[in-house]
């Protein structure tokens, strides 16, 4: 059963840092890319970051281009998250995913989120 | 970026209804499209892939159809435990991810 469990969530003010964690279980990890989506309070998802399954390709949502850095661990099986300089619009629960793929006939990446992480709540607050 | 427009935001069905949710690109994207459910608390779960490709273990009742900008999901007998929120997702560029604002589908 694949399974991936956030952590690393909290309270945190404005401008300072906090690094979440995803440890993943069940699956070959490094053989996958992994995303970050977040959801603030009552709103809907925003896909935040993705990491290719080598750690050698990252790209991010523009809204945290600059000030959150993902990463992993493949001899761990864990992604990161790494957030600094953080706002009040960053409070949302982040989620990891895992990024799952087929080529198609012609040659096309044809790709999906599964499963998901519970999800770990991160508040930016003074 | 490309932008995912939902319609409607909110649904209100009976149990039994067939429940058709649209989704429009504002630029083809293919058939780089997914499609989640969200239950209140809980983490999306994956539903179709592909626009049209059913994840293993959903219920038949789903079905999607779609290509280039317009997409519809559709549930053929609502059930109680439909009533969620469902989001699509366009996939055509790992550079922008984009999710569609979301329809909310409520008890009538």
């Amino acid at each position: 059963q694949v399974l991936l469990v956030e952590s690393g969530g909290g309270v945190v003010q404005p401008g300072r840092s906090l690094r979440l964690s995803c440890a993943a279980s069940g699956i070959t990890f490094s053989t996958y890319a992994m995303h970050w989506v977040r959801q603030a309070p009552g709103k809907g998802l925003e896909w935040v970051a993705v990491i290719s399954f080598d750690g050698n390709n990252k790209y991010y949502a523009d809204s945290v281009k600059g000030r959150f850095t993902i990463s992993r661990d493949n001899s761990k099986n864990t992604l990161y998250l790494q957030m600094n300089s953080l706002r009040v619009e960053d409070t949302a629960v982040y989620y990891c995913a895992r990024d799952q793929h087929y080529y198609d006939s012609s040659g096309y990446y044809i790709g999906w989120f599964d499963p998901w992480g519970q999800g770990t709540l991160v508040t930016v607050s003074s | 970026d490309i932008q995912l427009t939902q319609s409607p935001s909110f649904l209100s069905a009976s149990v039994g209804d067939r429940v058709t949710i649209t989704c429009r690109a504002s630029q083809g994207i293919r058939s780089y499209l997914a499609w989640y459910q969200q239950k209140p608390g809980k983490a999306p779960k994956l539903l179709i892939y592909a626009a049209s490709t059913l994840q293993s273990g959903v219920p038949s009742r789903f079905s999607a159809s779609g290509s280039g900008t317009e997409f519809t999901l559709t549930i053929s007998s609502l059930q109680p435990e439909d009533f969620a929120t469902y989001y699509c997702q366009q996939l055509n560029s790992y550079f922008a991810l984009t999710f569609g604002g979301g329809t909310k589908v409520e008890i009538k």
